[in-house]
């Protein structure tokens, strides 16, 4: 069992579909994140998640949606995206102690393509 | 604005060569620096982590340094091998956000190795 595992691996839409990214830590960590990889732009980091509670937004637009109902479970919610929104979306997890830097673990990623 | 930039963009290789991997950052005021390694339409896997009081880690062939003063971080690759092709991100933290802990990453845009049989 890996320690970030995302579902699904692959995900084709419509922009009026509404669909959801699933992740999910076996690693104990108390924080969730959400980056974007576009192709020839470095990750951008989306949403984080510290003990199930939001603390940072990096200016994504309203059509994703985040939810962390644990600190285990992670998604993104998405809903009338643009073909634009098409890339590899990860999310990765680590156990952040206040004040000193913790490795950070990613999933496989969903490679998501909206048509 | 944290910039963090990967310099070359992509690096082809005889296998058995060893060769560097440079990374550079605006912003010298880090936690840590990590790096990463993603094969094509993968996630990442992740190679070493240096924080900031530390100069630099082993892991194997591999051997990341850091230099926080003048913003650079070099991965050294040691004996090359065809199985290390893939490309390799270079990521510092932002820093402890007010109020949560949280230590996310800024990303360069990595190089992509090619290891050459």
């Amino acid at each position: 069992e890996t320690g970030v595992t995302q579902t699904p691996r692959h995900l084709v839409m419509g922009m009026t579909n509404k669909k959801s990214l699933k992740c999910e830590q076996h690693l104990g960590h108390n924080a969730m994140y959400w980056y974007k990889q576009s192709a020839k732009k470095p990750l951008e980091l989306m949403f984080v998640y510290n003990f199930k509670e939001q603390t940072e937004n990096n200016s994504v637009p309203s059509r994703f949606s985040p939810e962390c109902p644990n600190s285990s479970h992670l998604f993104l919610h998405l809903h009338t995206l643009q073909p634009e929104d098409s890339a590899l979306y990860l999310c990765a997890s680590s156990q952040d102690r206040g004040g000193e830097g913790t490795e950070a673990f990613f999933g496989q990623g969903t490679r998501l393509t909206v048509v | 604005k944290q910039e963090v930039t990967q310099i070359p963009a992509a690096l082809s290789v005889p296998e058995g060569e060893n060769l560097v991997l440079n990374c550079s950052f605006t912003d010298s005021a880090i936690y840590n620096l990590q790096w990463f390694r993603q094969d094509p339409g993968k996630g990442l896997t992740s190679l070493l982590l240096i924080q900031s009081s530390q100069r630099e880690q082993t892991s194997g062939r591999l051997n990341a340094s850091l230099d926080k003063s003048s913003g650079r971080s070099t991965l050294y690759i040691a004996a090359s091998q065809p199985g290390d092709s893939a490309t390799y991100l270079c990521a510092v933290s932002l820093g402890v956000l007010p109020n949560s802990g949280n230590t996310p990453l800024v990303f360069g845009k990595g190089t992509r190795l090619s290891v050459i049989a």
